[in-house]
């Protein structure tokens, strides 16, 4: 079946540093499915950050990105100076167009210190 | 602002209790879901819907049921409850029918079984 998987967190950065967190899919039902990243801060539900749903482009969001690269199956997020208020816990996700067929990947922790 | 608002917030209960959790949504939405997300465990699907009056089964439904009573509400029962069913429980909805559709969340309902 699909999955996805991303950094194991927590992952731990100063502010002003930049980040990276890794994302891999694997998606058997469909050839292009949408990409997604989601974000939960602390207190709240999850919320779209990006998403992009064609092969090769690239989405971006309060200063992050994330590029559909559909030769390593990847759509890795990265920001080049984090915020404190960046901590939350970062989603990648995908479907195959129905949206009851979201995979969410496991969540990744990231703390930025001040 | 559209919104997922679930109830409670958290709950303790005990193994063997019936426990109702309640999700109410003002985005007009058609498709709403209910997922549950452990440590360690990207967020799963339980059930979902797409109409009033009737549900679906997700990927992990045993041990739950589910109601639809109205467009705006969708509520995730649990007729006899585990210790393995405490987890962070998540209300979204999303409307089908526009490319990548985008789920819409609850802040969430922390249930614990002792």
């Amino acid at each position: 079946g699909d999955s996805v998987t991303q950094t194991e967190g927590p992952v731990t950065v100063s502010e002003s540093e930049s980040l990276i967190i890794n994302c891999t899919y694997s998606a058997t039902s469909i050839a292009y499915p949408n990409l997604f990243w989601y974000v939960r801060y602390p207190g709240e539900g999850l919320q779209l950050l990006l998403k992009v749903i064609t092969a090769g482009q690239k989405g971006s969001s309060r200063g992050f990105e994330a590029t559909y690269n559909k030769e390593t199956t990847s759509f890795h997020l990265q920001k080049a100076s984090v915020q404190e208020s960046d901590s939350a816990v970062y989603y990648c996700a995908l479907d195959d167009t129905n949206a009851y067929k979201v995979i969410f990947g496991k969540g990744t922790h990231l703390h930025v210190l001040p | 602002e559209a919104a997922v608002t679930q109830s409670p917030r958290s709950k303790v209960a005990v193994t063997g209790g019936k426990v109702t959790l309640s999700c109410h949504q003002t985005n007009n939405h058609d498709y709403m879901y209910w997922y549950r997300q452990d440590t360690g465990h990207g967020l799963r699907l339980i059930h979902y819907s797409y109409v009033a009056d009737s549900t679906e089964k997700g990927d992990i439904p045993d041990g739950y049921k589910a109601s639809r009573p109205s467009q705006e509400n969708f509520s995730l029962i649990l007729e006899l409850a585990s210790l393995s069913q405490t987890a962070v429980y998540f209300c979204a909805s999303s409307e089908p029918g526009a490319s990548a559709e985008t789920l819409y969340f609850g802040s969430g309902t922390r249930l614990t079984v002792l």
